[in-house]
């Protein structure tokens, strides 16, 4: 049973090009995340969803846009791929309504921008 | 916001010895702490963690220890083997508004030697 989801695992693609990672949750979190962690194995949090609602939204270009059409999923939109958006990308997942904080990553999907 | 910042950055041990890493943290108000433990080609995944109303939590061969007043806490893993390597990250949570986030440590490289 995969808990946290996620698609496609790696992603090679041209400068420019608009891109989407998938993630699915199916612990019942209320709450999801996308972390960016770089060459440097450095883990920086980018957004984060409870019940639907964008509640972090950290210093990212706007070219990336979250989308999340239910609580079980929340899939991230690249538009303009630059050299510099390559890295692995994590969901995670978590039930903080509970107060409870674990989170819960998903294998990642390392995308390369050439 | 939180700074974490984690030492060592690579760590080496021979198999059946101890290793220990540390972290500490800037927010007084952080509550939660956690450690990741992640393997090549893989996401994050919690070992164990910690919440600031108790000093030491063990789980078999790993514990982690919690200095409120000094804002530090360490993982220590004892009978080191060498499935134990990997990157090991601590994190704490902070609140950023209406939510709860983790700040995540650069990270340790741990190489138990056979």
């Amino acid at each position: 049973d995969t808990a946290v989801s996620q698609t496609p695992k790696y992603l090679v693609t041209q400068m420019g090009n608009d891109k989407s990672i998938k993630c699915e949750q199916n612990l019942g979190h209320d709450t999801m995340y996308w972390y960016k962690q770089d060459s440097k194995k450095f883990l920086k949090i980018m957004f984060s969803y409870n019940n639907k609602e964008l509640i972090i939204n950290e210093t990212v270009p706007n070219r990336f846009s979250p989308k999340s059409p239910d609580k079980a999923h929340l899939n991230l939109h690249i538009n303009s791929l630059e050299l510099g958006d390559s890295a692995v990308y994590f969901c995670a997942s978590s039930q903080v309504w509970q107060g409870a904080y674990e989170q819960y990553f998903g294998p990642g999907t390392r995308l390369t921008v050439t | 916001g939180e700074n974490v910042e984690q030492h060592p950055s690579t760590l080496s041990v021979q198999e059946g010895d101890s290793a220990v890493i540390k972290c500490t943290y800037s927010d007084s108000a952080s509550n939660y702490f956690p450690w990741y433990k992640q393997e090549l080609g893989k996401g994050p995944q919690l070992i164990i963690d910690i919440r600031s109303n108790v000093g030491e939590k063990k789980d078999q061969r790993i514990a982690v220890t919690l200095n409120k007043t000094a804002k530090h806490f360490s993982l220590h893993i004892t009978e080191t083997q060498p499935e134990d390597s990997a990157v090991y990250f601590c994190a704490a949570s902070f609140s950023s508004g209406s939510a709860r986030q983790l700040t995540f440590g650069s990270g340790t490289q741990l190489t138990v030697l056979p």
